[in-house]
């Protein structure tokens, strides 16, 4: 079945600092991707997208690329800021059931001034 | 504004018995979704919904019943069987496909 990993938090950065958080998947065929973003006590959000191989989804200064050859989908941003400070998910939605998504455990972050 | 409103935000239930949590979205969308999450975990899929009056379990349906009656409500009882009911209860939504879900707020169930 279709299913992602995260890595694992909590991540502690200062403000102004590069942050990646890695993602991979499996899955069959060619799944959509996605970041959520969950501030404290709150609903998810999406942050950015990519439904084809190679597509980049950006947004808020994240990027994620996502790469078929080593099924990864990588969350990115060059310069850190408190307000960062969140739960970040990463899922996919594909076969053979595409309305449905599978989550990963999800990654806090952290970001002091 | 469109979007899913979740209510209430804090519940507290005693033990044995049944709770409803209300979920309705403006939005327009065919298929909803109930979440559970636990603290540091990822969300797990209690029940879906396609269409009005079509609903599926998901991976721990188990202790719990859903409603279609409507396109945009889906409540959710949490019953006396859910044996570890305590946690925050995400609902959500889609037009459909692979598109992505929109999220309500949330609700934290507490069983006293």
């Amino acid at each position: 079945g279709n299913s992602v990993t995260q890595m694992e938090g909590p991540v502690t950065l200062s403000e102004e600092a590069f942050l990646t958080i890695n993602c991979t998947y499996t899955a069959t065929g060619y799944p959509s991707l996605f970041w959520y973003v969950q501030y404290p006590g709150e609903g998810l959000q999406l942050l950015l997208k990519a439904t084809k191989a190679d597509d980049k989804g950006s947004n808020k200064g994240f990027e994620a690329t996502y790469r078929k050859e080593t099924t990864s989908f990588h969350l990115e941003k060059g310069s850190v800021q408190v307000s960062d400070s969140a739960v970040y998910f990463c899922a996919l939605s594909g076969l053979p059931i595409t309305y449905k998504l599978s989550f990963g455990a999800g990654t806090t972050v952290t970001v002091r001034a | 504004d469109g979007g899913i409103t979740q209510s209430p935000k804090y519940l507290f239930r005693k033990e044995g018995q049944n709770v409803t949590l209300s979920c309705e979205q403006n939005l327009n969308h065919d298929a909803m979704y109930w979440y559970r999450q636990d603290p540091g975990q990822g969300l797990r899929l209690i029940y879906y919904s396609q269409i009005v009056n079509d609903f599926q379990k998901g991976d721990i349906a188990e202790g719990y019943s859903v409603s279609r009656e409507k396109k945009e409500s889906f409540p959710l009882t949490v019953t006396s069987a859910q044996k570890n009911p305590t946690a925050f209860y995400l609902c959500a939504s889609t037009a459909g496909g692979p598109n992505e879900q929109f999220f309500g707020p949330g609700t934290r169930l507490t069983v006293l």
